[in-house]
C-alpha cells in the first residue's frame, strides 16, 4: 500500500500569512494526488485534484503543486475559516490511501 | 444536485454484523462508482472498498474477509455489510462518489459504535 506522510502534523498560523503543507508518498503516484479539507463534525471536501488542478467553488487562495512523491498544498493568505484538518489522498493504486492529516490552528 | 446519505444503526454489539445503506440522488449508480471510507474518532480516513459503475467491487485487503458491498440500482442504494465487528470498528462511516480516482461528493457520515 502507498503510505502518505503529511507534515507538519499541526501548524499554528496567523491570518493573512502564506503557508505550505507537505505530503510525501512512499512511491510515485504520478499526479494522482488529491487534497481535502475537513472541518469539525463535517465531511471532507475536495480542494485540489491531480496535484494542482483547481476545483469549482474553492477559493483561489488554495493551490497545489508536485508530482511523483512530493506534493505541496499552499494557502496564500490564510483566513480564519481555513482552520481545519487537511488530508492528501492518492488515487494511483488500490487501496486508495490518505495521509494522517495536517491540522491548522490559530497561533 | 448530487447527494449521498448514509443510514444504519448507531450501535452494534461486538461480533455482530454492521449493515449500512448509502442512498444517492442526482446521479446514476451505473455512471459513477461509490466508495465507503471509515474514520476513527480524531483519526485519518481509511478506504474500505467500492462499488464500481458496472457492478464490480473492490475491497481493501484489511477488510476483505468480512466486508461485502452490494447495490440496488432501482433504489439508487449501495450497501455495506461487515461482520465480526470489534470495538476497533467504532467510527464514522462515509459513502462517497468517486470521479475517476478522487472523491468529489461525500455523504454526511454515520457514526457507528461497537459496544455491548
Amino acid at each position: 500500500d502507498v503510505v502518505l506522510t503529511q507534515s507538519p502534523a499541526t501548524l499554528s498560523v496567523t491570518p493573512g500569512e502564506r503557508i505550505s503543507l507537505s505530503c510525501r508518498a512512499s512511491e510515485s503516484v504520478d499526479t494522482y494526488l488529491h487534497w481535502y479539507q475537513q472541518k469539525p463534525n463535517e465531511s471532507p471536501r475536495l480542494l485540489i485534484k491531480y496535484a494542482s488542478q483547481s476545483i469549482s467553488g474553492i477559493p483561489s487562495r488554495f493551490s497545489g503543486s508536485g508530482s511523483g512523491t512530493d506534493f505541496t498544498l499552499s494557502i496564500n493568505g490564510v483566513e480564519l475559516e481555513d482552520l481545519s484538518i487537511y488530508y492528501c489522498q492518492q488515487g494511483n493504486s488500490l487501496p486508495y490511501t490518505f495521509g494522517a492529516g495536517t491540522k491548522l490552528e490559530l497561533k | 444536485q448530487v447527494q449521498l446519505k448514509e443510514s444504519g444503526p448507531g450501535l452494534v454489539q461486538p461480533s455482530q454484523t454492521l449493515s449500512l445503506t448509502c442512498t444517492v440522488s442526482g446521479f446514476s449508480l451505473t455512471s459513477y462508482s461509490v466508495h465507503w471510507v471509515r474514520q476513527h474518532s480524531g483519526k485519518s480516513l481509511e478506504w474500505m472498498g467500492r462499488m464500481w459503475s458496472d457492478g464490480d467491487t473492490s475491497y481493501n485487503s484489511a477488510f476483505t474477509s468480512r466486508l461485502s458491498i452490494s447495490r440496488d440500482t432501482s433504489k439508487s442504494q449501495v450497501f455495506l455489510k461487515m461482520n465480526s465487528l470489534q470495538t476497533e470498528d467504532t467510527g464514522t462511516y462515509y459513502c462517497a462518489r468517486n470521479r475517476y480516482n478522487y472523491f468529489d461528493y461525500w455523504g454526511q457520515g454515520v457514526m457507528v459504535t461497537v459496544s455491548s
